[in-house]
């Protein structure tokens, strides 16, 4: 199964962008990719994933490699309420073929005002 | 569109005893997924239902841990006897089709913290 590296953490001032980084050189052709971040004391939230194409949404973007060894979230104007861990994984096809997500330490976000 | 539900948020127990997590997950949500999340670390998945069938369990402590999902929809997470190394968040999530590797998205609960004394 492919793995994912992350920075344990990042620091970045509010209002301003962060390019959070994900490597991934294991990654198979048919690996998504998907952003899960949790703010503290609380659950998971799903961000945003993509295949090979960049992706938007009203969260994030997500920036991918040409060859999808790494892939980029894009927090365009961070705020306070971003401070979160942010997770890159690539679901895995588990016991009976169901979806399965694993997670690891994440990258924890700091944001100074 | 209510979120999954998890109770009770917090829970302290000496080590021994037994206790009880409960999840109502999103409403036509098929899968179901039970988490342990120890301080510090990424959520561990322990056992993921399909309806009201096991789909995995392969990291379950089935020696103390049991689960259950009744009917396809509530589910109950079980630790009897508790031990103090399970001091955990347990999370609660849901999904609407387990099966589409890659583009299913799951929605996770508040979580149950629990301290074993």
């Amino acid at each position: 199964d492919a793995k994912t590296t992350q920075p344990n953490s990042m620091e970045s001032n509010e209002e301003e962008p962060v390019h959070l980084p994900c490597n991934h050189s294991t990654i198979s052709g048919t690996d998504y990719i998907h952003w899960y971040r949790q703010l503290p004391s609380q659950g998971p939230e799903y961000v945003i994933h993509g295949l090979t194409s960049n992706v938007n949404n009203r969260m994030a973007s997500l920036a991918i490699a040409e060859d999808r060894k790494s892939s980029t979230l894009i927090l365009h104007r961070a705020t306070l309420r971003d401070a979160a861990v942010y997770y890159c994984i690539l679901p895995r096809r588990g016991i009976q073929g169901a979806q399965k997500l694993v997670f690891g330490q994440g990258t924890r976000l700091t944001i100074n005002p | 569109e209510a979120g999954v539900a998890q109770s009770p948020r917090y829970k302290i127990i000496e080590k021994r005893q037994s206790v009880a997590f409960w999840c109502n997950p999103i409403s036509g949500h098929a899968t179901l997924y039970w988490y342990q999340q120890i301080l510090g670390q990424g959520p561990k998945l322990l056992i993921q239902f399909q309806n009201n069938g096991v789909v995995d369990d392969s990291q379950l402590p089935k020696d103390r841990f049991s689960a259950e999902r009744l009917k396809g929809v509530d589910s109950t997470l079980k630790i009897q006897p508790a031990k103090l190394e399970d001091s955990a968040v347990y999370l609660c999530a849901s999904s609407s089709w387990g099966l589409a590797v890659g583009t299913d998205t799951q929605y996770f609960g508040p979580g149950t913290r629990l301290t074993v004394l």
